[in-house]
């Protein structure tokens, strides 16, 4: 079974700032989606970016990219020019072809923005 | 539209009563999820219905019932609840077949609280 982890509980960045949250995943499979979702607090989640495991280029998304090492199995978010309203709860998940309704969810990480 | 809706925001009931959430989208969506969060926890999958039809059951308890009366609309019937079902009830869909950009939509949540 496919598993993922967040090894960052929590995190701080100053506005403007940049900041990276990781993701680690284990899996025996050669295609794969990941995806980082944002959570406010006390807000709905939305998608942030997405990355397919067969495209070598890194997806990017405005003040949003992501570092895929398809090798490592590794899949960090990196958030450039940090807004305040960038504060909330990131969820790292793994989506494999075979089971595709199904998301694995990493533990998530806490991101505060000081201003 | 691209909005996934949940009614109640907040649901407070008795381990006796019975009370239904419910969930509608109008995205053309075939596929729509039931997913249970904790504070601060991912999201934890419960039921995912595929064109109308349930596709997976986390072994959920049976005092949750879900419905899905049409392809818009989800309900989640609950019955003899314990406080420990006390939650946050997240909705959301997704286009099918799980193509690779089938992102999950969520809903913003119901809060629920067991007395």
């Amino acid at each position: 079974a496919q598993t993922v982890t967040q090894s960052q509980p929590e995190m701080s960045v100053q506005e403007a700032e940049t900041v990276t949250l990781s993701c680690t995943y284990d899996t025996s499979e050669s295609d794969y989606y990941l995806f980082w979702y944002k959570q406010p607090p006390s807000r709905q989640m939305i998608l942030v970016i997405r990355q397919e495991a067969y495209k070598q280029q890194n997806a990017t998304e405005n003040r949003f990219s992501v570092n895929f090492q398809k090798a490592a199995k590794s899949f960090s978010l990196k958030i450039s020019d940090s807004q305040l309203g960038d504060a909330a709860m990131y969820f790292c998940a793994y989506r494999s072809p075979q089971y595709g309704n199904k998301l694995v969810f990493g533990a998530g990480t806490i991101l505060r923005v000081k201003s | 539209d691209t909005e996934v809706t949940q009614t109640p925001k907040h649901l407070v009931m008795g381990m006796t009563n019975k009370k239904s959430l419910k969930c509608e989208q109008h995205m053309g969506h075939r596929a729509m999820y039931w997913y249970k969060q904790k504070a601060k926890k991912p999201p934890e999958l419960m039921f995912v219905y595929s064109y109308e039809k349930l596709s997976i059951n986390e072994s959920v308890p049976s005092r949750f019932s879900p419905e899905c009366p049409n392809s818009s609309l989800l309900n989640l019937h609950l019955h003899a609840l314990q406080p420990e079902d006390s939650a946050l009830y997240l909705c959301a869909s997704s286009q099918e077949p799980a193509g690779s950009y089938n992102e999950q939509f969520f809903g913003p949540g119901t809060r629920l609280t067991v007395l």
